[in-house]
């Protein structure tokens, strides 16, 4: 069990322009889910995949947003023409068995600066 | 609405003094699960424990002790003995049916900061 490893740990880029993490969850779990975290707060469910199907997309991700999760393995979160707003730490879980109710296990997260 | 209120932003103590994180919940679904993970500076949530509402007896997992009572919707973790490794960033979640947007998704609190000074 390597845990959950996100790539890049940080990204700065600046306003307008694309971005793309990475999450490799953890191999034999079947669930992966994405979350953001701004400053202060607690984090807030983005989307979540079940093997390579997006089940569930939450309000806060905009058209900009596009999550995959290609043969149901490591699972890309795209974000299109960034915004300021867009400046959080974005982090992935992934969980294993049939139960929704699982405990997640987190990566150590992406802090994305937009400028 | 379906929410988890965490009243402490930042809370400071001593090591060897016992501290407890408060965790106050709403929600609609009648059954739901509560959860507790620990963020230390390095960001990774650490999950401590998860509890379903049909359960309230207390747990209790070396210095660490969770008290659920659903009279009151609250889920309270004791740290008993504090040590500065305990300093970290503690959220309360949960999740839940219809109303609470599903199993599958964890509704968090803000967090309590907690400070062990040596």
């Amino acid at each position: 069990d390597t845990g959950v490893s996100q790539d890049p740990r940080h990204k700065i880029t600046k306003r307008g322009q694309n971005v793309t993490f990475r999450c490799d969850p953890i191999s034999e779990h079947n669930r992966l889910y994405w979350y953001r975290q701004t400053l202060g707060q607690g984090p807030e469910f983005l989307t979540y995949f079940q093997n390579e199907a997006q089940l569930e997309k939450s309000r806060l991700l905009s058209d900009r947003f596009s999550a995959e999760r290609p043969k149901g393995s490591f699972s890309t979160l795209e974000i299109q023409r960034t915004e300021q707003g867009d400046s959080a730490m974005y982090l992935c879980a992934s969980s294993g068995g049939t139960g929704g109710n699982s405990p997640l296990h987190f990566g150590n997260g992406t802090r994305l600066t937009v400028t | 609405a379906q929410k988890v209120t965490q009243a402490q932003t930042e809370i400071s103590v001593v090591e060897k003094e016992d501290v407890t994180l408060d965790c106050v919940y709403e929600t609609r679904d009648t059954t739901y699960y509560l959860f507790w993970y620990k963020q230390p500076p390095s960001g990774e949530l650490v999950f401590l424990i998860r509890r379903n509402s049909f359960d309230e007896q207390n747990e209790i997992s070396g210095r660490y002790s969770w008290n659920f009572q659903k009279s009151t919707s609250s889920f309270n973790f004791t740290i008993t003995a504090s040590q500065v490794v305990d300093s970290a960033v503690y959220f309360c979640a949960l999740s839940g049916g219809a109303f609470s947007g599903g199993y599958n998704k964890l509704i968090f609190g803000a967090g309590t900061r907690l400070a062990v000074h040596p």
